[in-house]
């Protein structure tokens, strides 16, 4: 069935750029028409949505954000990646990929997600 | 963007009871774009109800969903010990998406 990943440094130091990546096994990302997903939770607060990305590099992202987002695709590896950057302690988190329940839909709930990975922005 | 408010913040329960969630959005959810997940430390959220009131795949019928315009509810009729975690609901109705803060389901 599928599965998602999260790969990335578990530490990142302020003001540099926090890259994360999301390896999707068990499908294609580029033989479906979902836009996949990046959220994050902060420690002892929600989640947020990040932003999400279609396999052919069309992307939405959370305005909260303020353009420091760049979320790309890469379908040889059938993988998506995050970059955030300009990064604060606000940044500290865990981040999930997440693949959405239905096609087509850029904003959706999303029903397989992967286990997430802590990223720390600390010096 | 559409600010959603979860209570209580925590509900402290026995096995065998019923719980109660609140999901409260500034603004109407349209078409009822609400959906509900389990989160516990160190594992994947779960999703559980998707547009209010439908169960997703392999969620038991314990779980129900209901509430449509500003207020929403999800129902745990009787918990399981498995069902203690943190339960977030989530709008898609509209750019953002957005999360509540969760409510915390913890044991008497």
């Amino acid at each position: 069935q599928l599965q998602l990943q999260e790969s990335g440094p578990g530490l990142v130091k302020p003001s540099e750029t926090l890259s994360l990546t999301c390896t999707v096994s068990g499908g294609s990302i580029s033989s479906s028409n979902y836009y996949w997903g990046w959220i994050r939770q902060p420690p002892g607060k929600g989640l947020e949505w990040i932003g999400s990305v279609y396999y052919t590099g069309l992307t939405y992202d959370n305005p909260s954000l303020k353009s420091r987002v760049t979320i790309s695709v890469d379908t040889s590896k059938n993988q998506f990646s995050l970059r955030l950057n300009s990064v604060t302690a606000a940044d500290t988190a865990v981040y999930y990929c997440a693949r959405p329940m239905w096609e087509l839909r850029p904003f959706p709930a999303f029903d397989i997600w992967g286990q997430g990975t802590m990223v720390t922005v600390s010096s | 963007e559409i600010v959603l408010t979860q209570s209580p913040g925590t509900l402290s329960l026995s096995p065998g009871e019923r719980a109660t969630l609140s999901c409260r959005a500034s603004q109407s959810v349209s078409n009822r774009y609400l959906a509900w997940y389990q989160l516990k430390p160190g594992q994947a959220p779960r999703l559980l109800i998707y547009g209010a009131s439908s169960r997703a795949t392999g969620i038991p019928d314990r779980f129900s969903g209901s509430g449509s315009g500003t207020d929403f509810t999800l129902t745990i009729s009787r918990l399981e010990p498995e069902d203690f975690a943190v339960y977030s609901c989530q709008q898609y109705g509209r750019s953002p998406l957005t999360f509540g803060g969760g409510t915390k389901v913890e044991i008497k």
